[in-house]
């Protein structure tokens, strides 16, 4: 079975400071992917950012960008340029390519962007 | 468009209660998900139905009734719930991979949820 654990259980940081989220995961896969999904008060979960685990390019988006290291089974989430709008609570999740369809995730990390 | 609607966003009902909560879109996905999320916590599979039929039922109760009429569309029929299934039920849909690489296979995109409080 897979399991994820996101250690960080809330962060808080200034706006437009850079932060990182931390995400590590036990798997005996070879082939999967590993998401990011933030869910801000809304409650709507949004995708934040993909990484498929046979691509060694780490995958970015605007201010949005990983380190994936497959080795050492670690996923963080690297925010940039931070802002009001990216408070939320944040997961990371891990899928299997072959088989289920189900997604795996942490318990989340509690993202406040202060003034 | 990677929208997921669902409908209603609220909804109070008792225990001796039948209610159902509804789930569209139109991005041509075909396979479709209910997840249950209690409050701080990740959300929590209970079926997917991969090209209308169903694959997965995480061992949920019968009192929860999951329906695909179409490729589009998915219901969550609701009866005799008890005070402990309050929650927050997403709904999910995502294309289904065949070949490796195609972006955005198996991408879940979620729905805005439906906020349920049983009585």
């Amino acid at each position: 079975a897979q399991t994820v654990t996101q250690s960080q259980p809330e962060m808080s940081v200034q706006e437009a400071e850079t932060v990182t989220l931390s995400c590590t995961y036990d798997t005996s896969e070879n082939n999967y992917y590993l998401f990011w999904y933030k869910q801000p008060p809304s409650r709507q979960m949004i995708l934040v950012i993909r990484q498929e685990a046979y691509k060694q390019q780490n995958a970015t988006e605007n201010r949005f960008s990983v380190n994936f290291q497959k080795a050492a089974k670690s996923f963080s989430l690297k925010i940039s340029d931070s802002q009001l709008g990216d408070t939320a609570m944040y997961f990371c999740a891990f899928m299997k390519i072959q088989g289920a369809q189900k997604l795996v995730f942490g318990q989340g990390t509690r993202l406040t962007i202060n003034p | 468009d990677t929208e997921v609607t669902q409908t209603p966003k609220h909804l109070v009902m008792g225990m001796t209660n039948k209610k159902s909560l509804k789930c569209e879109q139109h991005m041509g996905h075909r396979a479709m998900y209910w997840y249950k999320q209690k409050a701080k916590k990740p959300p929590e599979l209970m079926f997917v139905y991969s090209y209308e039929k169903l694959s997965i039922n995480e061992s949920v109760p019968s009192r929860f009734s999951p329906e695909c009429p179409n490729s589009s569309l998915l219901n969550l029929h609701l009866h005799a719930l008890q005070p402990e299934d309050s929650a927050l039920y997403l709904c999910a849909s995502s294309s289904i991979g065949l070949f490796r690489g195609q972006r955005d296979t198996d991408t879940q995109y979620f729905g805005p949820g439906t906020r349920l409080t049983v009585l």
